[in-house]
């Protein structure tokens, strides 16, 4: 079992839509959680972070975590063309100090 | 502001050549990252400075060697390179706190070796 999953793409939504991107890990001591976006030949953008149960929103963005079910997701709300990426799940597992364990990625198109 | 930076953006070498990349931030960070990452990867760490201090190595082979000569810099050293290390090298910064401590990535240097 990979330590950080996330579910597989690519996804893709028409604009306007909710996109809903999917984490799980396996380190169930593991405390803070990152999503990062990031676009085709640049760098990672931190895009939420989520440290408690529960949901965190910014603008069209909300995390949610559950830490219980060792589950982590990012909601895309009104999904735009530009929000067309790879969304990358990081966590930070309970005894690794300051690394982080980084998913797969799913690749997100957004259809005009 | 959140802002690393890293030059040069973009960088050819042959095998033979020496090199670096070099990140700066102003940020207050005190822990600084190297990530390599190749296409339709994650990034993969190499190196973790923690108040100067190298604290985490991954393994890197010898031909990469990372220095610290302030809280604000990082630099990475390059030589006698092989063509698979051509990837996206990421620079990253984090306050260096116990608990969660936020990373937040430059914009890398995109490296080819021939």
């Amino acid at each position: 079992q990979k330590e950080v999953e996330q579910n597989s793409g690519p996804l893709s939504v028409p604009e306007g839509a909710i996109a809903s991107l999917n984490c799980t890990y396996s380190d169930r001591g593991s405390q803070s959680f990152f999503w990062y976006r990031q676009y085709s030949g640049k760098s990672p953008e931190l895009i939420m972070f989520i440290y408690s149960n529960g949901d965190k929103e910014d603008g069209r963005f909300t995390a949610q975590l559950n830490k219980a079910s060792q589950y982590v997701s990012l909601l895309i709300r009104d999904s735009q063309p530009s929000d067309s990426a790879t969304y990358l799940c990081a966590v930070n597992p309970e005894t690794s100090g300051s690394r982080l364990t980084f998913g797969e990625g799913t690749q997100l198109t957004v259809n005009p | 502001d959140t802002e690393v930076t890293q030059t040069p953006k973009h960088l050819v070498m042959g095998m033979t050549n020496k090199k670096s990349l070099k990140c700066e931030q102003h940020m207050g960070h005190r822990a600084m990252y190297w990530y390599k990452q190749k296409a339709k990867k994650p990034p993969e760490l190499m190196f973790v400075y923690s108040y100067e201090k190298l604290s985490i190595n991954e393994s890197v082979p010898s031909r990469f060697s990372p220095e610290c000569p302030n809280s604000s810099l990082l630099n990475l050293h390059l030589h006698a390179l092989q063509p698979e290390d051509s990837a996206l090298y990421l620079c990253a910064s984090s306050q260096g706190v116990a608990g969660p401590d936020t990373q937040y990535f430059g914009p890398g240097t995109r490296l080819t070796v021939l």
